[in-house]
């Protein structure tokens, strides 16, 4: 298993600019999330699914967009590039096991926006 | 925002010493969960607590909850350099499978 993927590992966008961040995942879970990583702010949630066609807003929703078509796949959307969104991005799958909510996270995709 | 306060924000430490983070929050938290993330690494995830004055250990980590589920502990023995990193503390909501993370405990452990 590749566990979870995300293309690209880095990107660089000018203001205004829309991009989509990819991200895949070949565990069959359910859940996958997106989360912003900046400095001295821990992560912060964007936006999450509980399955195909199920998405919600989490605590940093505002210039993105998601859609989960599939299980296997989550991709984020950034609508109109703002410096404000240069940040780590990194998306996880989780499934409810022994250990618990057991999330899974993909290596991250560095975003600068200038 | 977010649920969970972190402290401390940065630990640094000779090899050997013991370190501890600690997870609070104002409210009763449903469960708790720990992470280690190295630098320029992804989170992975390490233990999930669930009950009042849960204890659970992972060889030199022990983790604990307190017995009124608001506050949670990472503690580490004898640390050794591969302890480098920022340990997160994140609380689930199982109803919506939402995750709220704290700011991170960054660790430095020098030789």
């Amino acid at each position: 298993n590749a566990g979870v993927t995300q293309t690209p590992k880095f990107q660089v966008l000018k203001t205004g600019q829309s991009m989509t961040l990819q991200c895949a995942q070949d565990m069959n879970h359910e859940y996958m999330s997106w989360y912003r990583q900046d400095p001295g702010m821990g992560l912060r949630l964007i936006h999450y699914s509980v399955g195909a066609g199920i998405t919600d807003q989490g605590e940093v929703p505002n210039g993105y967009n998601v859609s989960r078509s599939t299980t296997e796949d989550f991709p984020l959307r950034l609508l109109s590039a703002a410096p404000s969104q240069t940040s780590v991005y990194f998306c996880a799958s989780s499934l409810r096991d022994r250990a618990g909510d057991t999330q899974y996270f993909g290596p991250g995709t560095r975003l600068t926006v200038l | 925002g977010q649920q969970v306060m972190q402290i401390p924000q940065y630990q640094h430490v000779q090899e050997g010493e013991d370190f501890t983070t600690y997870c609070n929050s104002s409210t009763t938290l449903s469960n708790i969960q720990w992470y280690k993330q190295r630098p320029g690494g992804h989170p992975v995830f390490l233990i999930q607590l669930v009950k009042s004055g849960e204890v659970k250990k992972q060889k030199r980590l022990t983790f604990q909850f307190g017995e009124a589920k608001k506050n949670s502990s990472l503690h580490i023995t004898a640390t050794q350099t591969t302890d480098v990193g920022t340990y997160f503390c994140a609380e689930t909501r199982y109803n919506f499978n939402k995750f709220y993370f704290g700011s991170g405990t960054k660790l430095n452990v020098k030789p």
